[in-house]
């Protein structure tokens, strides 16, 4: 079956590390999209990428990195420059040869730093 | 930065009633895609909106695009159980998708 990977599923860390969150999709989508999730705060968009090796900022990205060196893959870090890490990280794709095709979203990966 | 605002936040019905959603964006929107999250799970595709004062259905869902593509709305008519979840807008600018805050549907049944 087609979709959208993250794990883990809950991630706990220390305040002060970097953590680096996977996002791994099969569904030959070109683009994808890093969200994060806070009660009462909708989706904010941290980075997207369009294609391999290139990659936007989104509302929200400082304190995050990314890289997209696979179609497949796009993993997000979340640095110990981020000021509240602790939330709900939701990795998206879609296809990007139509503009108004829907984001697939993976299952989502729950982090805590203390 | 583009804004997508939603009303309300929270709903708590009677299984039966009626719900609807409302979100309103600071710009024009190309087109408008409704997504439903349920709880402890991740945002799912129900439908996109893309003509101007488009109605569209599906069973007791009814979504709607404004006229000037700066709104819309979700009607669910007589509700059940397994409509709970919370209901986000989200509106295509550019490359980008603009996410309302999301109303939370709670159901009493």
């Amino acid at each position: 079956d087609g979709g959208i990977t993250q794990s883990p599923k809950y991630l706990f860390r220390k305040e002060g590390q970097n953590v680096t969150l996977s996002c791994e999709q099969n569904l030959n989508h070109d683009a994808m999209y890093w969200y994060r999730q806070d009660p009462g705060q909708g989706l904010r968009l941290i980075y997207y990428s369009q294609i391999v090796n290139d990659f936007q900022k989104g509302d929200i990205a400082e304190g995050y990195s990314v890289s997209r060196e696979k179609k497949e893959s796009f993993p997000l870090t979340v640095t110990s420059a981020q000021k509240n890490p602790t939330a709900f990280y939701l990795c998206a794709s879609r296809t990007a040869r139509n503009p108004t095709s829907p984001l697939h979203f993976g299952n989502g990966t729950r982090l805590t730093v203390t | 930065g583009q804004q997508v605002m939603q009303i309300p936040q929270y709903q708590h019905v009677q299984e039966g009633e009626d719900f609807t959603t409302y979100c309103n964006s600071s710009t024009t929107l190309s087109n408008i895609q409704w997504y439903k999250q349920r709880p402890g799970g991740h945002p799912v595709f129900l439908i996109q909106l893309v003509k101007s004062g488009e109605v569209k259905k599906q069973k007791r869902l009814t979504f709607q695009f404004g006229e000037a593509k700066k709104n819309s709305s979700l009607h669910i008519t007589a509700t059940q159980t397994t409509d709970v979840g919370t209901y986000f807008c989200a509106g295509r600018g550019g490359n980008q998708f603009y996410f309302g805050t999301g109303t939370s549907l709670t159901v009493i049944p």
